[in-house]
């Protein structure tokens, strides 16, 4: 089975500075992805960013950036230039594919990290 | 195109009473997902379907759970009786069997049980 630790419950940040969330992972697959979700207070889940374990090259999605280490087990989130509207929970991921078709399965999430923006 | 559509919003229901939650996927979304979240706590599977068929309910509670889905495009979430420990969200989601980048949520339906 797999498992998701955020071990820090609440950060704050200044306004456009940066920011780098944790998350680590525990899994005996090789073959799994690692998303990154942003929940405000509206409760809807909003994909933030996703890292296919087989790519080694690290995603971003513009101020948003992941540095994952596999052998590490490790998937943490930096977010630059910090806006008001970043202010959320963000919930680390993990999620092994099917098999054979590679469809999407079950997300297993974090506890997550409550995140303030302070302006 | 319209999201994940949940209903109701919020519910506050007296323990012991039977409820239900309503789930409309996005369209041509063929798996339909359960998740309970607990106050601060990440979502927890309970029910995945492909289609019209559950395909993973281990951590659904049989006993008092239960859920459908019609020819394969909205879901029923019911629970009765309701117990206190069952306050929660709910959260509905949906993918393409052919998306491999997670997947599109609801808003999520707030149930207290008093």
């Amino acid at each position: 089975a797999q498992t998701v630790t955020q071990s820090q419950p609440e950060m704050s940040v200044q306004e456009a500075e940066t920011v780098t969330l944790s998350c680590t992972y525990d899994t005996s697959e090789n073959n799994y992805y690692l998303f990154w979700y942003k929940q405000p207070p509206s409760r809807q889940m909003i994909l933030v960013i996703r890292q296919e374990a087989y790519k080694q090259q690290n995603a971003t999605e513009n101020r948003f950036s992941v540095n994952f280490q596999k052998a590490a087990k490790s998937f943490s989130l930096k977010i630059s230039d910090s806006q008001l509207g970043d202010t959320a929970m963000y919930f680390c991921a993990f999620m092994k594919p099917h098999l054979y078709t590679g469809a999407n399965s079950k997300l297993t999430f974090g506890k997550g990290i409550t995140l303030s923006v302070r302006p | 195109e319209a999201g994940v559509v949940q209903s109701p919003r919020y519910k506050i229901i007296e323990k012991k009473q039977p409820v239900a939650f309503w789930c409309n996927p996005i369209s041509g979304h063929n798996t339909l997902y359960w998740y309970r979240q607990n106050l601060g706590q990440g979502p927890e599977l309970l029910i995945r379907y492909e289609n019209e068929e559950a395909v993973d309910d281990s951590q659904l509670p049989k006993d008092r759970f239960s859920a459908e889905r019609l020819k394969g495009v909205d879901s029923t979430l019911k629970i009765q009786p309701a117990e206190l420990g069952d306050s929660a969200v709910y959260l509905c989601a949906s993918s393409s069997r052919q998306g491999r980048h997670g997947y599109t949520f609801g808003s999520g339906t707030r149930l207290t049980v008093v």
